[in-house]
């Protein structure tokens, strides 16, 4: 079975300083993870996925996720917040064959 | 076509009547999922397709909903007697091959609302 946990269902910074969204995965099998985003009334976008390669994932917009196995761990950053990154984020987990399981929601707000 | 299609993107409904709701898969993607999004909640597994496979049922929470895909295609998703905790945004996504988990395209979504 499988399973996400996102840590904070709502986080706000301040334009222009650090972004962290924390998750935490259980998994029997090794797991792809992908991080999506969701912009008020928009589809889900993908920002960036794990799938066994290198275990910092570069993705879009300028966020990128650490694949951390001994802590079980893919937590999403970005070094500078923009205003048009408030939207809400989910961690998502999968092995093969199998659908996407994801977690709850983290709200990011961005203060100007 | 290029994306995803759902429609329709909203729909209000009255307690107790039947609702379906379409999916158009990208051409060429095997695999069809739908999933549903609460208020406030993440993204809930209900069904997916696989070819000409059974499809996946692990997902539907009672014996109202069903859904099906002709010709490997279009799906719909049918709920009956529609009940106000069925109010949610209905999200279906299609993977061109589920020997990886690559590409899943998402589509903007059918907002429920049963009244």
């Amino acid at each position: 079975a499988q399973s996400v946990t996102q840590l904070d269902s709502h986080v706000s910074v301040s334009e222009g300083t650090p972004v962290l969204l924390r998750c935490n995965y259980s998994s029997s099998y090794s797991p792809s993870l992908f991080w999506y985003v969701q912009h008020p009334n928009k589809g889900l976008q993908l920002l960036l996925k794990y799938t066994s390669a290198a275990t910092l994932v570069k993705g879009i917009n300028g966020f990128e996720a650490e694949f951390k196995k001994s802590e079980t761990s893919f937590h999403l950053t970005k070094p500078s917040a923009h205003m048009s990154d408030a939207a809400e984020y989910f961690c998502v987990v999968s092995t093969q064959n199998t659908p996407l399981v994801f977690g709850k929601g983290t709200r990011l707000s961005v203060i100007a | 076509g290029a994306g995803v299609s759902q429609s329709p993107s909203n729909k209000v409904t009255e307690k107790g009547k039947d609702v379906e709701l379409r999916c158009d898969p990208i051409s060429g993607h095997t695999a069809l999922y739908w999933y549903r999004q609460s208020l406030g909640q993440g993204l809930e597994f209900l069904i997916y397709f696989q070819g000409n496979s059974a499809p996946d049922k692990s997902g539907l929470p009672s014996d109202r909903f069903s859904a099906e895909r002709t010709g490997g295609s279009v799906s719909t998703l049918t709920i009956q007697r529609t009940q106000q905790e069925d109010s949610a945004v209905y999200l279906c996504a299609s993977l061109r091959d589920t020997r990886s988990n690559y590409g899943y395209t998402f589509g903007s979504g059918t907002r429920l609302t049963v009244v």
